[in-house]
């Protein structure tokens, strides 16, 4: 258990409707990343936290995506509109992290968004 | 945009065989990670190498670093089953971590 942990496990949509994530990192942590994975791929940058102030967003991301961390501590994800292709594996990680450098990643057991 | 590149895609091996895989980039980097992902679950750290670094060491995981050929390799000797998993590599560079597309890896009893 990597002490981050993902809210659902699994959701399962109607195209249009929206959705929201909830990921709580490890209580000391002061990054978050949220991150995107699709099958046989490697996890896709969506965007990232220093404490509650979010430093960096995918150009990648449509505007329908928007992150949250209030109080620096937990974080949600929302899709508006949601479509065929937000069909993924949402992935949130947190890490320690005083330099401009991205140390060690702990991972959350990711959500997995089916979108009908 | 993915900057790692994993090479092979798949590899499948009897247990008790060494495995290696191997990774390339394209920018300078800070450090190079890999991470261990399990059918359907989150990534797990295994090993961090920072680009002043030539050879790490964990266990039954060996990483070197050639920042001249922008190549990183990841070796695990005695495999077991419980290793069959994908495998990334993740180059931290201009404050972000750019993955590969993984190396699927499968030890056969």
């Amino acid at each position: 258990d990597t002490g981050v942990s993902q809210d659902p496990r699994h959701k399962i949509t109607k195209r249009g409707q929206n959705v929201t994530f909830r990921c709580d990192p490890i209580s000391e942590h002061n990054r978050l990343y949220w991150y995107r994975q699709t099958l046989g791929q490697g996890p896709e940058f969506l965007t990232y936290f220093q404490n509650e102030a979010q430093l960096e967003k995918s150009r990648l991301l449509s505007d329908r995506f928007s992150a949250e961390r209030p109080k620096g501590s937990f974080s949600t994800l929302e899709i508006q509109r949601t479509e065929q292709g937000d069909s993924a594996m949402y992935l949130c990680a947190s890490s320690l992290a005083f330099a401009a450098t991205n140390e060690k990643l702990f991972f959350g057991s990711g959500t997995q968004l089916s979108v009908l | 945009s993915q900057q790692g590149e994993e090479d092979p895609q798949a590899l499948s091996i009897q247990e008790g065989e060494n495995a290696t895989m191997n990774c390339s980039y394209k920018t300078s980097i800070n450090n190079l990670q890999w991470y261990r992902q399990n059918s359907g679950r989150g990534l797990v750290h295994l090993i961090l190498i920072r680009s002043n670094e030539r050879e790490k060491h964990s266990g039954r995981l060996r990483v070197t670093l050639d920042t001249s050929k922008k190549s990183s390799s990841l070796l695990i000797t005695a495999s077991r089953a419980a290793d069959t998993a994908s495998y990334f590599c993740a180059t931290d560079s201009n404050y972000q971590l750019i993955w590969g597309a993984g190396t699927k890896l499968i030890i056969k009893p």
